[in-house]
């Protein structure tokens, strides 16, 4: 079948370097922002989260920056490894999913 | 463990043959959604509940039904299936209160003949 990763923007990153994945949103009142990962054959999975009186937040390896000034979030990876291979989606108060950004990492 | 659980993971089947693809979570949550995921589309909601018996419209509910008789479970009823639901679909759910993210299950990949 067909992989969701095609038609999608694709970051190609060397192991060990570090990833940064964008996402612009649309609604100047949503309060709620979730980064998910997909990867092959599977669902999305929920990675981190920021509410928007926040605007960094760190987890492990991945650290998520919002900007709601230009309604922009980002999400960082350090040291990214094989397995952070996936598609990326953006999500606004939950529901509204952005299209999704693809990973590859080069080993 | 928590999780949603989505049954068929792969249907080939033909225009017009009626069927159910299952999705059942054992986290007590009230919100349950499903969504078509197509390439260059990204995620589409065409269904959700917010509780039993309490279902609306997503995005993309043309061609499809879905029912809420018990709170863990949350079917996808194609009536008369065409081969423009060909897709990836997916189940998803979490709980009411505040900000919390989905749980999605592993997705049902249906090919319409």
């Amino acid at each position: 079948g067909e992989s969701v990763g095609l038609h999608l923007p694709t970051l190609s990153v060397q192991e060990g370097d570090n990833s940064i994945i964008n996402c612009a949103y649309s609604n100047s009142a949503s309060d709620y922002f979730i980064w998910y990962k997909q990867e092959s054959g599977k669902g999305p999975q929920f990675i981190i989260d920021i509410r928007s009186n926040m605007d960094k937040r760190q987890g492990q390896r991945v650290t998520v920056l919002l900007n709601k000034t230009v309604k922009h979030l980002s999400l960082q990876i350090a040291a990214t490894q094989p397995g952070d291979s996936a598609v990326y989606f953006c999500a606004e108060n939950r529901l509204a999913f952005g299209k999704g950004n693809q990973v590859v990492v080069i080993p | 463990e928590a999780q949603v659980t989505q049954n068929p993971r792969y249907l080939i089947t033909v225009t017009g043959k009626k069927l159910t693809v299952t999705c059942s979570q054992n986290m007590n949550h009230e919100y349950m959604s499903w969504y078509r995921q197509d390439p260059g589309l990204g995620l589409r909601q065409i269904y959700y509940s917010m509780n039993v018996e309490v279902t609306d419209k997503g995005d993309v509910p043309e061609g499809y039904k879905v029912s809420r008789k018990e709170k863990r479970n949350f079917p996808l009823i194609l009536e008369s299936p065409s081969p423009n639901q060909t897709s990836l679909y997916f189940c998803a759910s979490n709980p009411l209160g505040g900000n919390q993210p989905q749980h999605f299950g592993d997705g049902t990949r249906l090919s319409i003949l």
